[in-house]
């Protein structure tokens, strides 16, 4: 069965902790990406990755860093920087350029800073 | 940067209606997707459309596109309450390296 896995599903997390969201496919997908939902908005691209060992910011990137140095793991750390963390992460993968083919999507990770 | 934008923001039918969704965008694509979110999921790809395509069908989903005006609809056609779910249009950046979303529809279909 091919696709996307995140975990955990849910984490809580006291304010001044870093946490790490892992996102893992084994679809053979070049390019991966990580989005912030807030309830009620559309998706924020955070970070996206087309290549091994690259990665760029996107929209919302400050508090946030990725690592990408394995094809199939493009996990994401919400750093304390990060001053307003709770919210719902979707990571995504595609087989080449996003903008011009589909997205598959794991099913998502809910952050809630107590 | 918010390049889609949808419309309406809810909208609530009844079975066996048909559903129509709307997404404006801002500057000059060569496709335009859409996708479904049901509540605390991931997101699902729909449909993809060209810049060359003016309609294409998926089961009971029609996707228009109209270059000219920047906008495109989602129709869906004899709607189910299990077509209960988020809406969002998704537009490519200007290098074509990811894809821009929209805040999305949401649409309840009661029994």
């Amino acid at each position: 069965d091919g696709g996307i896995t995140q975990s955990p599903k849910y984490l809580f997390r006291k304010e001044g902790q870093n946490v790490t969201l892992s996102c893992e496919q084994n679809l053979n997908h070049d390019a991966m990406y990580w989005y912030r939902q807030d309830p009620g908005q559309g998706l924020r691209l955070i970070y996206y990755s087309q290549i091994v060992n690259d990665f760029q910011k996107g929209d919302i990137a400050e508090g946030y860093s990725v690592s990408r140095e394995k094809k199939e793991s493009f996990p994401l750390t919400v750093t304390s920087a990060q001053k307003n963390p709770t919210a719902f992460y979707l990571c995504a993968s595609s087989l080449g350029q996003g903008g011009i083919g589909e997205l598959f999507f794991g099913e998502g990770s809910r952050l809630t800073v107590l | 940067s918010q390049q889609g934008e949808e419309d309406p923001q809810a909208l609530s039918i009844q079975e066996g209606e048909n559903a129509t969704m709307n997404c404006s965008y801002k500057t000059s694509i060569n496709n335009l997707q859409w996708y479904r979110q049901n509540s605390g999921r991931g997101l699902v790809h729909l449909i993809l459309i060209r810049s060359n395509e003016r309609e294409k069908h998926s089961g009971r989903l029609r996707v228009t596109l109209d270059t000219s005006k920047k906008s495109s609809s989602l129709l869906i056609t004899a709607s189910r309450a299990a077509d209960t779910a988020s809406y969002f249009c998704a537009t490519p950046n200007s290098g074509y390296s990811t894809l821009t979303f929209g805040k999305g529809t949401m649409l309840l279909v009661s029994p």
